[in-house]
């Protein structure tokens, strides 16, 4: 079925960065397209990022283009998400999912598993 | 970019038919997703490909999508569908989420 699990997340300072990181289990990792989703406090699900399976491609949102950086090791089976220049819109909880991987190993597909999140706090 | 915009609340009382809507021009051309989410729980796909179920999810749960306005049906519905769901749909290079609407089962 295949298994997520998010680390990384915890207080960061205004202006400061953080590395969260998300391990695969349980699929062949370098066959499917990965994405970030947060959702902040009272509010709805919004995609952050996404990479191909190769990681030669990558996607972002508007909010966070040059501040956040996606990147994957298929060797760990694993993928990361760089966050810079973090402000307080950044406090979220952040998913990472699995493309349900029906177009290849490019993302454009449904989200079929999710990770359980881990919380970015944005404060100082 | 694009949008979707749903409903905020829906409510509907137990062994009814609850409907969500979705709507958005971006819908005429792409697949829309449904999810399910929880408070304190992971979001689950419960509908793929406008129309699909992935295994494991009960059959009152349905989706259409004739064209820039995707609906979820949940047929006779529970008290443990009471949750938030959220239509998503892919713009070429980025994800859309709608704002998500609050199932209520009275």
């Amino acid at each position: 079925e295949g298994q997520l699990a998010e680390s990384g997340g915890g207080l960061v300072q205004p202006g400061g960065s953080l590395r969260l990181s998300c391990a695969a289990s349980g699929f062949t990792f370098s066959s499917y397209a990965m994405s970030w989703v947060r959702q902040a406090p009272g509010k709805g699900l919004e995609w952050v990022s996404a990479i191909s399976g190769s990681g030669g491609t990558t996607y972002y949102a508007d909010s966070v283009k040059g501040r956040i950086t996606i990147s994957r090791d298929n060797s760990k089976n694993a993928v990361f998400l760089h966050m810079n220049s973090l402000s307080a819109e950044d406090t979220a909880v952040y998913y990472c999912a699995k493309d349900h991987g029906r177009f290849g190993d490019v993302p454009l597909d449904a989200f079929d598993i999710w990770g359980q999140g881990t919380m970015v706090t944005v404060s100082s | 970019s694009y949008e979707l915009t749903q409903p905020p609340s829906v409510s509907v009382s137990p062994g009814e038919t609850a409907s969500i809507t979705c709507s958005g021009h971006i819908l005429g051309d792409t697949f829309a997703y449904w999810y399910q989410h929880k408070p304190g729980q992971s979001p689950i796909l419960i509908i793929f490909q406008d129309t699909q179920r992935p295994s494991g999810i009960p059959e009152r749960f349905s989706g259409s999508n004739p064209g820039n306005t995707a609906t979820l049906t949940i047929s006779g519905t529970q008290p443990m569908d009471e949750a938030d769901y959220y239509c998503q749909a892919w713009d070429a290079t980025s994800v859309v989420f709608g704002g998500g609407t609050r199932l209520t089962v009275l």
